[in-house]
């Protein structure tokens, strides 16, 4: 079946400093990723919707600066947490649609310390 | 971001029991769902799909079941196992222009008592 891996499985960084996390569909093309965020013992929430050669579409109350979207190929987009914050220690977790339903990243344990 | 809600309700079998997983969703114009499956520390896994043009869909062992009049959604599993114990979410698939959202319910936590 499809596959959709994201790199780093976890990652440890100061407050302050920027993370980057890469979701890579193995074996199809996405021209359309899905970034999701989850907090402990709560559901994934959307946060965005990454498009091959545009901009990413944020939802609501997500911020775009603080969260870039970048989906440079059709197998590859990365976020990258900007001047991480302890609150933005989360599960960040991708998904890409195949050709006949949405698969997901395994996640990213993310801490901010 | 979108959410359905903040709450992580619990259910607890017996295994070799049944289990009925509950779910509301909130877009009356949403007409396929999704069941996910999710260990800890893991993406969600598809377990089984239904469109709204159904109510009642089988797979190995799991059902779902759509009331679209209710806007309700149920998975069972039949003769739950330990290797069932995870957390199952409901999703409803909301079609856009260019693309679909998955947008997830709040899950429910089952947990198998060997």
């Amino acid at each position: 079946g499809a596959v959709v891996s994201q790199h780093p499985s976890w990652v440890i960084c100061k407050s302050g400093t920027s993370v980057k996390i890469e979701c890579r569909s193995l074996d199809f093309q996405a021209t359309t990723m899905f970034w999701y965020r989850q907090f402990p013992k709560q559901s994934l929430m959307l946060m965005a919707t990454s498009n091959e050669g545009s901009k990413a579409t944020y939802e609501q109350g997500v911020e775009k600066d603080k969260f870039l979207i970048n989906h440079a190929s059709l197998t590859l987009s990365t976020l990258t947490v900007t001047s991480a914050h302890p609150e933005d220690s989360s599960f960040y977790i991708c998904s890409a649609r195949g050709p006949t339903e949405a698969f997901f990243g395994q996640g990213t344990r993310l801490t901010v310390v | 971001g979108e959410n359905v809600g903040l709450h992580l309700p619990t259910l607890s079998v017996q295994e070799g029991d049944n289990s009925i997983i509950n779910c509301a969703y909130s877009n009356s114009a949403s007409d396929y769902f999704i069941w996910y499956k999710q260990e800890s520390g893991k993406g969600p896994q598809f377990i089984i799909d239904i469109r709204s043009n159904m109510d009642k869909r089988q797979g190995q062992r799991v059902t779902v079941l759509l009331n679209k009049t209710v806007k309700h959604l149920s998975l069972q599993i039949a003769a739950t196992q330990p290797g069932d114990s995870a957390v199952y979410f409901c999703a409803e698939i909301r079609s856009g222009t260019s693309y679909d959202k998955v947008i997830f319910g709040p899950g429910t936590s089952l947990s198998v008592i060997p």
